[in-house]
């Protein structure tokens, strides 16, 4: 099992910019979500899904969107890149909703916006 | 809402010494609790939970974590620090109030390790 990718490792990005950050996992997870790490600030829960064709909103939605057309991707689309989108960005999966499973985190794509 | 305060950001002993990496918790429900090891440039690897069962847990690398509720603590802690054990480490605690099903981490405490 290769667990949870991402891709890219590294992206340099514009203002006003846009572009998909991907995340797959090969676990046949049904929970996966992405994450944001700031300096001091933890991770923060931009969005969720708990299924194919089911997605919702976290603590810090702005300027992200997501999908799931199928179990294993879960592709987060930032629409117009701002410098405040400057962060690492984690995607993770557990096999179920339920919370006490173990969520498995991808090695992150470090993003910066000019 | 639901959080977690991780007291200190920075932490450093000696190899061979205790580490106490302290994490406490404000929930309205009883909830479940974790911790998490970030290694430089790596995603983060889950050390411990306790989910209400033995308010004791232990994890992986010798690590382990007591449940105090009359203290509303969840602290790590390890007998004797490896050179390895250099990293950042979250304290979490389930959201079980919005339904998102979600973690709610901590700031983070990165542990230093002196030979």
């Amino acid at each position: 099992n290769a667990g949870v990718t991402q891709t890219p490792k590294f992206q340099v990005l514009k203002t006003g910019q846009s572009m998909t950050l991907q995340c797959a996992q090969d676990m046949n997870h049904e929970y996966m979500s992405w994450y944001r790490q700031d300096p001091g600030m933890g991770l923060r829960l931009i969005h969720y899904s708990v299924g194919a064709g089911i997605t919702d909103q976290g603590e810090v939605p702005n300027g992200y969107n997501v999908s799931r057309s199928t179990t294993e991707d879960f592709p987060l689309r930032l629409l117009s890149a701002a410098p405040s989108q400057t962060s690492v960005y984690f995607c993770a999966s557990r096999r179920t909703g339920a919370i006490t499973d173990t969520q498995y985190f991808g090695p992150g794509t470090r993003l910066t916006v000019l | 809402a639901q959080s977690v305060t991780q007291l200190g950001s920075h932490v450093s002993v000696s190899e061979g010494a205790l580490v106490l990496l302290r994490c406490n918790y404000s929930s309205s429900v009883p909830p479940y609790l974790f911790w998490y090891v970030q290694y430089p440039n790596q995603g983060l690897q889950l050390l411990l939970k306790y989910t209400s069962a033995a308010t004791l847990v232990k994890g992986i690398n010798d690590f382990e974590a007591e449940f105090k509720k009359s203290e509303t603590s969840f602290h790590l802690t390890k007998p004797s620090a490896h050179m390895s054990d250099a990293a950042e480490y979250f304290c979490a605690v389930s959201d079980r109030e919005t339904g998102r099903r979600a973690l709610t981490f901590g700031s983070g405490t990165r542990l230093q390790v002196q030979p």
